[in-house]
């Protein structure tokens, strides 16, 4: 079993629409939780971080931790063309002396103008 | 505030040669990452610098890949010799953490695409 599990997609929704991105996990000493933004043939950029259960509001986008369900959300309101990407979630736990990223297989979203 | 550079951006080469990616941190950068992303997954930690010096290797396969960083700047990776199943993007990324415990935001560069035949 992997230790981050991800909603795999790919998605594809109309603009305006609400997307919902998941993932789950295994690990219990994770103790932050991220979601990065990957345009394609470019590096992944980091969206949201968060490391406490419940939610996160930045804009259109919302994070949503459940630590006891091992459950992680991004939440996107009224989508545009412009948030076609992949989504990563990655979470880190400090392991000796550096902080470790362990990310999900990432969830290709296409939003349909 | 230029970001992480690397090069080069694409490679394609033939199994059993050895290739070489470079990696400029944003300047002050203390920490880099070097991540290996296969088509379809998500990036996985390949070494770990601080400064000059090594913080983690687990995942980096000793008997053909190495890495340095010289001077606690710019960083190389060296595959050598390169398999079929090395074909992915190869990332690096930087952060300010100074002590590898921080919290600091990795910054991630464009990445090499190599390919092996």
């Amino acid at each position: 079993q992997k230790e981050v599990e991800q909603d795999p997609g790919p998605l594809s929704v109309p603009e305006g629409a609400i997307v919902s991105l998941n993932c789950t996990y295994s690990n219990s000493a994770f103790q932050y939780f991220m979601w990065y933004r990957q345009y394609s043939r470019k590096g992944p950029e980091l969206l949201m971080y968060t490391y406490s259960s419940g939610n996160k509001e930045d804009g259109r986008f919302t994070a949503q931790v459940d630590k006891s369900s091992k459950y992680i959300s991004l939440f996107i309101r009224d989508s545009q063309p412009s948030d076609s990407a992949t989504y990563l979630c990655a979470m880190s736990v400090l392991s000796g002396s550096a902080r470790q990223l362990t990310f999900g297989s990432g969830t290709q979203l296409t939003v349909l103008p | 505030e230029a970001g992480v550079a690397q090069s080069p951006r694409y490679k394609i080469i033939e199994k059993r040669q050895s290739v070489a990616f470079w990696c400029n941190p944003i300047s002050g950068h203390a920490t880099l990452y070097w991540y290996q992303q296969i088509l379809g997954q998500g990036p996985k930690l390949l070494i770990q610098f601080q400064n000059n010096g090594v913080v983690d290797d687990s995942q980096l396969p000793k008997d053909r890949f190495s890495a340095e960083r010289l001077k606690g700047v710019d960083s190389t990776l060296k595959i050598q010799p390169a398999k079929l199943e090395d074909s992915a993007v190869y990332l690096c990324a930087s952060s300010l953490d100074r002590t590898g415990q921080g919290d600091y935001e990795q910054f991630f560069g464009p990445g090499t695409r190599l390919t092996v035949l």
